[in-house]
């Protein structure tokens, strides 16, 4: 079966300080992979999608960035927080784009920028 | 185009009484709905979905919805809640030419009282 690790967990940064999320799907080749960010007390927003490796889109101009260095590793980064980036990440993957097809969650990381 | 509207940002019930949580979707085309559902500082998880088979889709923990295309609505039901039940549910709409995989309702936060 599939599973999908992301982490850590949670995190307090500096602002000003670089960040590095980290997902990795196993059980499943070639997914597409998202990066999500949930402001408290709001829905979800997705920030970055994958259809596979190097191939990078980008839903939202911001201070983030995101990288797919290998089939089933999707990192999310940061050269320099901002407090606006406090917030749940969420890492997902889906086995295509195409309508149906159910998109699964890890289990989230709280970035706290202070 | 997609587009998807929780109607109620939060519901409060009785424990053992029935559950509502009510979502209408817009799509230009034969769209495929989910509901997830997202406990405290946790990821999202698939509750059901509705791929164009039977319009009565029966998910876990006792939850089911009906798509209604007539009224273009998907909405949550349970006969009698559980305190564990308590949590944000989030509708989601997904169309066959979707780029973008899925749009997110902007939750319903259930609580449930003893």
């Amino acid at each position: 079966s599939q599973t999908i690790h992301q982490w850590p967990a949670t995190l307090v940064q500096p602002v000003g300080s670089p960040l590095s999320l980290e997902c990795t799907v196993e059980g499943t080749s070639n997914p597409n992979l998202y990066w999500y960010r949930q402001a408290a007390g709001r829905g979800l927003q997705l920030l970055f999608y994958s259809v596979g490796i190097g191939q990078i889109s980008s839903e939202v101009p911001q201070n983030l960035s995101a990288s797919r260095p290998q089939d089933r590793q999707f990192i999310l980064s940061s050269k320099k927080l901002l407090l606006s980036d406090s917030g749940f990440y969420l890492c997902a993957w889906s086995g295509s784009l195409h309508s149906g097809n159910t998109i699964y969650f890890g289990e989230g990381s709280w970035l706290t920028v202070v | 185009a997609q587009s998807v509207t929780q109607l109620d940002s939060h519901v409060s019930v009785s424990e053992g009484t029935p559950v509502l949580l009510r979502c209408n979707y817009s799509s230009s085309y034969s769209p495929s709905l989910f509901w997830y559902v997202q406990h405290p500082n946790k990821g999202l998880q698939l509750l059901l979905k509705y791929t164009s088979a039977a319009t009565l889709v029966k998910g876990i923990n006792g939850f089911e919805a009906e798509f209604k295309k007539s009224e273009t609505s998907f909405h949550l039901t349970k006969p009698s809640a559980h305190m564990s039940d308590a949590a944000e549910y989030f509708c989601v709409v997904s169309s066959i030419t979707g780029r973008r995989a899925l749009t997110f309702g902007s939750g319903t936060r259930l609580q449930v009282q003893p």
